[in-house]
């Protein structure tokens, strides 16, 4: 089945660095992958996604990028604030033919430091 | 609120003892899921249904475990004779199907077995 990693485990930034969060998945019938925002004691909340179809998509200082061929896609962060502090999680689905099934990253923690 | 609810917020139980957790989704979707979380882990995938029928199960869910969705509504998760290793978040989560992948996850019932 799909195997999702993800690294850095964390991640410490000078608030308005940049940061970037990486993840690999392992099946290449893996078409959707989303990212989630999870703050402490809160549910996870979606942020950004990308399909196979698209190589970029920006979200004002969000961003993923997905390459296809290395089977890796990146969630990068631009002009961090301390309220970007958080767990990241990726995802990969396979879509409708397959289930839909979800299969997430450990995460990553981000420490935005003012 | 118009999010996905999960009762209860909190669950302390005795080993052997069983437990059951109710989630209501968004009430427009008809997808809904079922993830466990523990720290420092992403959501792992349990169930998920698509309306009442139950279309996909993880082989993570032992015998112990059965999940419901009666009328395609809200959806029960039980476990029987809990053990130590049960202790986590679950995490229900809901999203429209055709195309409508976006997850949105409730709050989770935290549980934790004595």
């Amino acid at each position: 089945g799909e195997n999702v990693e993800q690294h850095p485990s964390t991640l410490s930034v000078q608030e308005g660095d940049s940061a970037v969060i990486k993840c690999t998945y392992s099946d290449s019938a893996s078409n959707y992958f989303p990212w989630y925002k999870q703050e402490l004691g809160k549910r996870p909340q979606l942020i950004i996604d990308i399909r196979s179809n698209v190589g970029e998509k920006k979200d004002q200082r969000i961003a993923v990028t997905l390459n296809k061929t290395a089977k890796h896609f990146s969630l990068h962060i631009t002009e961090t604030q301390p309220e970007d502090s958080a767990v990241y999680f990726c995802a990969a689905s396979k879509g409708e033919n397959y289930g839909q099934n979800f299969v997430f990253g450990p995460g990553t923690r981000l420490s935005v430091l003012p | 609120d118009t999010g996905v609810s999960q009762d209860p917020r909190h669950k302390i139980t005795k080993r052997g003892q069983n437990v059951t957790f109710r989630c209501d989704p968004i009430s427009e979707h008809n997808r809904l899921y079922w993830y466990r979380q523990t720290l420092g882990q992403g959501p792992e995938f349990l169930t998920y249904f698509q309306n009442e029928a139950q279309l996909e199960k993880s082989r993570l869910l032992s015998d112990r475990f059965s999940a419901e969705r009666p009328k395609g509504s809200f959806s029960t998760l039980e476990i029987q004779r809990t053990e130590q290793g049960d202790s986590a978040m679950y995490l229900c989560a809901s999203s429209l199907a055709l195309g409508g992948e976006k997850l949105f996850f409730g709050s989770g019932t935290q549980l934790s077995v004595l």
